[in-house]
Parts: C-alpha cells; sequence; structure tokens
C-alpha cells in the first residue's frame, strides 16, 4: 500500500484560493466516494474538513470545498485567511477495507 | 463533545512492545454506529493508519504492520489500546486515537491530541 499522493506545499496570499490534489489509484480514491480531508496544526489535534469528497461537517467555513475527478481528489480553500496555514491530509479507504493517507500539504499563507 | 486522550509510556527500548491506551469520554466505544481507530505520525513525515476496531472486537490492520499490531476494546473502561512489538527506531512516532464513523459517511471526525513515542535505548 502506497500513500497518496500529494504535493509537498502550496502557498498562496490572503483572500486567494488554492487547489490541493490527492491522486491514488482506481483500488481507493477513484473506487470510492470516502475521501477526506484534514486540517493539521502541529501540536494539536487533525480537524476533519471535508468528507464523502465533497461533505463539509458542522461548523467548517464553506471556504472548503472538496471535489473528485478518476482517481485524483481534490482540496479547495477560497478566500485564504492567515489562520488556515497549516499541513492538509487526504484519506481514501481501500478495496482491502483500510484507510490510507497521503503523504500531507503544506500551505503557507503569504 | 466527544473527546479522546492517549495514554502509555514516552519512551520504548528497541525490540521491546510499545503500549498505548485511548480513553474516551462524552461517548461510547460500545456505539454500533463507529469504529475507533490508531494513526501515527513520523517526525517529518505524514499520516499513516494503524488500525481499527469494533467494539465486538473485530478488527482490520494496515498490511504492513499487521504481524506487530494487537489493538483491542474495553468496554467496562470505555477505552481501547495499542500495541506495537519488536520497536524500532522506525516506529517513533505521534500517536493518535481517532473515532471512525461507520456506514455511508465514513471519516475519522475525532481525533485525539496525540502522544509522542520514542523508541531508544
Amino acid at each position: 500500500q502506497s500513500a497518496l499522493t500529494q504535493p509537498a506545499s502550496v502557498s498562496g496570499s490572503p483572500g486567494q484560493s488554492i487547489t490541493i490534489s490527492c491522486t491514488g489509484t482506481s483500488s481507493d480514491v477513484g473506487g470510492y466516494n470516502y475521501v477526506s480531508w484534514y486540517q493539521h496544526h502541529p501540536g494539536k489535534a487533525p480537524k476533519l474538513m471535508i468528507y464523502d469528497v465533497s461533505s463539509r461537517p458542522s461548523g467548517v467555513s464553506n471556504r472548503f470545498s472538496g471535489s473528485k475527478s478518476g482517481n485524483t481528489a481534490s482540496l479547495t480553500i477560497s478566500g485564504l485567511r492567515a489562520e488556515d496555514e497549516a499541513d492538509y491530509y487526504c484519506s481514501s479507504y481501500t478495496s482491502t477495507s483500510t484507510w490510507l493517507f497521503g503523504g500531507g500539504t503544506k500551505l503557507t499563507v503569504l | 463533545q466527544l473527546q479522546l486522550q492517549e495514554s502509555g509510556p514516552g519512551l520504548v527500548k528497541p525490540s521491546e512492545t510499545l503500549s498505548l491506551t485511548c480513553t474516551v469520554s462524552g461517548g461510547s466505544v460500545s456505539s454500533s454506529s463507529y469504529y475507533w481507530g490508531w494513526i501515527r505520525q513520523p517526525p517529518g513525515k505524514g499520516l499513516e493508519w494503524i488500525g481499527s476496531i469494533y467494539y465486538s472486537g473485530s478488527t482490520s490492520y494496515n498490511p504492513s504492520l499487521m504481524s506487530r499490531v494487537t489493538i483491542s476494546v474495553d468496554t467496562s473502561k470505555n477505552q481501547f489500546s495499542l500495541k506495537l512489538s519488536s520497536v524500532t527506531a522506525a516506529d517513533t512516532a505521534v500517536y493518535y486515537c481517532a473515532r471512525l464513523v461507520r456506514g455511508g459517511e465514513r471519516r475519522f471526525d475525532y481525533w485525539g491530541q496525540g502522544t509522542l513515542v520514542t523508541v531508544s535505548s
């Protein structure tokens, strides 16, 4: 099982939009709609931001949105704010009833 | 509000067994709606799913760790536990416990703060 592929880093200025990709295979991302995204500030508990590809938990800003095309899922953050600076991880259920995470993407708000 | 708290030794010697417990408050590990899982993050690296357990004791493990991992649940104490045997320096990581929603909306919706375990002599 290989980790899902994410860019190591992305950056954007306040107010801009950024997109983080998460690439897997037809046995995970492409085969199921159980893709979720987590925001992680170092030293804190990871926070669920998106689940089931595009659903937002209660309390998560609508500036966060998710989508999927084929074997690649994406997280888009619009109207970037300083507090969005964090590490972001994608996760997917797999055909072997296990879970995969991505390697993580460091978002820098310039 | 559901809370999860990891506990256990912060230092384990190579070749020994790492043991951690996750105590759940504000909810029940006996709920039929959830699994309970362990995830770790080695220093400077990404998250890695270790395994999950249902209140009945049914488990699922990461194939890369399966030969060394045991996850168990104690419904009377509202806890679940992780044992990882024959540890090496590569097992040094922050270990998180989390709740995994079952059914049609699967995700890890609540996480503990994490606990750093260092493997060193």
